[in-house]
């Protein structure tokens, strides 16, 4: 199975700032997975991201907000934009590199908003 | 949509304890059934997984059959230790969507 670094693996950030976590995978991949897990709460999908082309977001969530890139096929960045205590959560990146394997997640970027 | 439904928790057990978590799902066609599991202050791990249907999907001593005409995915453990206290998380994908969808979550707790 791949192996996911994800950083920063925690932050505490001011309201109406931004904050850009980082996915690196040890091998390529088509797809990445950005998710969000609110306190106590299960995980929801934020958005897909495929290399070279936008990313699909979930109902709820906008690219304004959360704008993905993904420059290669071994990285992608999420960022959460503006921030306000709402948006305190654990957030995870997850790739899979074929349905036998199952997927992979990153150890998770705990974030504070203030 | 798709959709998982766990039992809902807290569940807590004393060591050696039998364990049954209960899933079960609503989706079109054959999806892929998984378990993950967080320990506390760590991401998701793979438990084990089924991808078709009377699969039976084992790991650490705990287990899960596909089960179609149930539609279910319960996680069993013949008996619990304090190391397996974590939130355990049964979730299903959809050949081609790839994307999880997840159950809610039932936080585990194993007294001594």
């Amino acid at each position: 199975s791949a192996v996911i670094s994800q950083k920063p693996s925690r932050d505490i950030c001011q309201r109406g700032t931004s904050l850009t976590i980082q996915c690196q995978v040890d091998s390529q991949v088509t797809m990445m997975f950005w998710y969000r897990q609110q306190p106590g709460q299960s995980l929801t999908l934020i958005a897909t991201a495929n290399q070279g082309s936008e990313a699909t977001y979930e109902s709820g969530f906008v690219i304004d907000k959360f704008p993905i890139s993904r420059p290669n096929l071994t990285f992608s960045t999420l960022t959460v934009s503006n921030m306000s205590p709402e948006d305190s959560s654990i957030y995870l990146c997850s790739v899979s590199l074929t349905e036998f394997y199952g997927y992979t997640f990153g150890s998770g970027t705990r974030l504070t908003v203030v | 949509g798709d959709s998982v439904t766990q039992m809902e928790g807290p569940v807590t057990l004393s060591e050696e304890a039998f364990l049954t978590i209960n899933c079960t799902y609503t989706a079109t066609g054959y999806p892929s059934l998984f378990w993950y599991v967080q320990y506390p202050g760590e991401g998701l791990q793979l438990l084990l997984k089924a991808t078709k249907a009377d699969d039976k999907g084992s790991n650490k001593g705990f287990e899960a059959t596909y089960r179609k005409e149930t539609t279910s995915f319960h996680l069993e453990k013949g008996s619990v230790q304090v190391s397996d206290s974590a939130v355990y998380f049964c979730a299903l994908s959809k050949q081609g969507a790839q994307k999880l969808v997840f159950g809610q979550g039932t936080r585990l707790t194993i007294n001594p």
